[in-house]
């Protein structure tokens, strides 16, 4: 059963240019969420996604961000016209659902370098 | 003040030894508290979940919540080398999966 799946590992983007962050969920997982770390920082919570659906975006930047997670597919968290600051590990995990004794499941992380 | 406290260390230590990790908060609706263990370039993994105040143990890992204080720690006895990673603590005001939030984590190191 493979785990959470990520990619890319790396992602190098110039400033202005467009990120695209995937992410598999764990088979029979249908939430979704998406965790930043900055440098020297801890994980930030972004969003909290299900099958089509936007179930939590209060850690997401007003401009720029935005997340999906289609139908079919893997979950997309989408950087438009990049800055130096969004330089960040971001990681994607997964739940089968949620109750109090469900547990995250992380990926390995994208390392996004904006130049 | 941040939301969860955490000194960053790092923290170097003698195989064998016992290892405290700790977090402070002030957000008393927090109810679920968590231990994470993160490795270099990897995603973070749960090692301790706890609701409430209290003790939990599995195996060489021992969390303890204390509410009251808003102070949560975690025991690492008989280290190892293999426990080298940095160790984050999390925690929630609802279910276990819900929107957590992190400490900035301590990066431990057990010297062989």
């Amino acid at each position: 059963n493979a785990g959470v799946m990520q990619n890319p590992r790396h992602l190098v983007r110039r400033r202005g240019q467009e990120a695209r962050l995937r992410c598999s969920p764990m088979k029979g997982h249908s939430h979704v969420y998406w965790y930043r770390q900055l440098p020297e920082e801890g994980l930030k919570f972004m969003v909290y996604l299900q099958k089509e659906n936007i179930i939590d975006e209060s850690g997401m930047p007003k401009e720029r961000f935005s997340a999906e997670f289609p139908k079919e597919g893997p979950s997309i968290l989408r950087i438009q016209q990049v800055v130096r600051g969004d330089s960040a590990a971001y990681f994607c995990a997964s739940s089968p659902g949620v109750s109090t004794n469900e547990k995250l499941f992380f990926g390995s992380g994208t390392q996004l370098s904006v130049l | 003040q941040k939301e969860v406290e955490q000194d960053p260390g790092p923290l170097s230590v003698p195989e064998g030894a016992i290892v405290s990790l700790n977090c402070t908060y002030s957000n008393s609706a927090f109810q679920y508290f968590m231990w994470y263990r993160q490795y270099s370039r990897k995603g973070p993994e749960l090692l301790m979940y706890t609701y409430s105040s209290g003790n939990k143990e599995d195996g060489r890992f021992t969390a303890q919540v204390d509410k009251s204080s808003k102070y949560i720690s975690l025991f690492i006895r008989d280290s190892q080398p293999s426990d080298s990673a940095t160790y984050l603590c999390a925690m929630s005001e609802q279910g276990g999966s819900e929107k957590l939030v992190f400490g900035k984590g301590t990066k431990l190191t057990v010297n062989p």
